[in-house]
């Protein structure tokens, strides 16, 4: 079945820096991918979705690359600011597993410090 | 604004006890889940139902139950809690099997 990698586990940055967020997935058929935060006691929130016939995405300050042929999805959130202290985690699905189910990268914990 | 509702927030018991976590979501959608969280934060999908049907079924316990009356209603039962049901069990809707995901807030499990 899928395997979704995402480092790094922890990442700590400075208001302003950027900070980015990587996961790598092993199903080929993988066709849609998906950013998710999480602030503490709370749910998950949606930030950005993807399907695999885009190479790149822009909003509000978060930009998601996919390298398909590398099996690689980024998250890069330019220019942080505290608020943005969180879990982020990616989350993919195949169209061939006919359930839409997604499978999720472990989390990474992102601190912005002042 | 939150369209995934879940309850309760938080639910302590003991060992051999039944529990039950109610969703229901207001964005019409057509698929619901159930997710696990656990104390390291990584999330397993449990059960899928498209429109009150039953599309997916982990490798979960037999004594967790997924019950589904409409398509705006999933809820989890756990007949007899075991302290690794300890957990935050998550609910998500999607319009479709391949949309966006919405989650709810989270149940919360501490079985003692």
């Amino acid at each position: 079945g899928e395997q979704v990698e995402q480092r790094p586990p922890h990442l700590s940055v400075r208001e302003g820096d950027s900070a980015i967020i990587i996961c790598t997935y092993t199903d080929s058929a993988t066709a849609y991918f998906s950013w998710y935060k999480q602030e503490a006691g709370a749910g998950l929130q949606l930030l950005m979705s993807v399907l695999s016939n885009v190479d790149r995405k822009e909003e509000q300050g978060l930009t998601v690359l996919l390298n398909k042929k590398d099996k690689r999805l980024s998250l890069n959130l330019t220019a942080a600011h505290p608020g943005d202290s969180a879990v982020y985690f990616c989350a993919v699905s195949a169209r061939d597993t006919n359930t839409g189910k997604l499978t999720f990268g472990d989390g990474t914990v992102l601190t912005v410090k002042p | 604004e939150t369209a995934v509702f879940q309850t309760p927030n938080y639910h302590v018991t003991q060992v051999g006890n039944e529990v039950s976590f109610n969703c229901k979501q207001t964005l019409g959608h057509d698929t619901m889940y159930w997710y696990k969280q656990d104390s390291k934060k990584l999330l397993k999908i449990m059960f899928s139902y498209n429109n009150k049907q039953l599309i997916v079924n982990e490798t979960v316990p037999r004594r967790f139950s997924p019950q589904s009356s409409d398509k705006a209603h999933l809820n989890l039962r756990i007949k007899s809690v075991e302290p690794e049901d300890s957990a935050v069990y998550l609910c998500a809707s999607s319009q479709e099997r391949y949309a966006e995901q919405f989650f709810g807030p989270g149940t919360r499990l501490t079985v003692l």
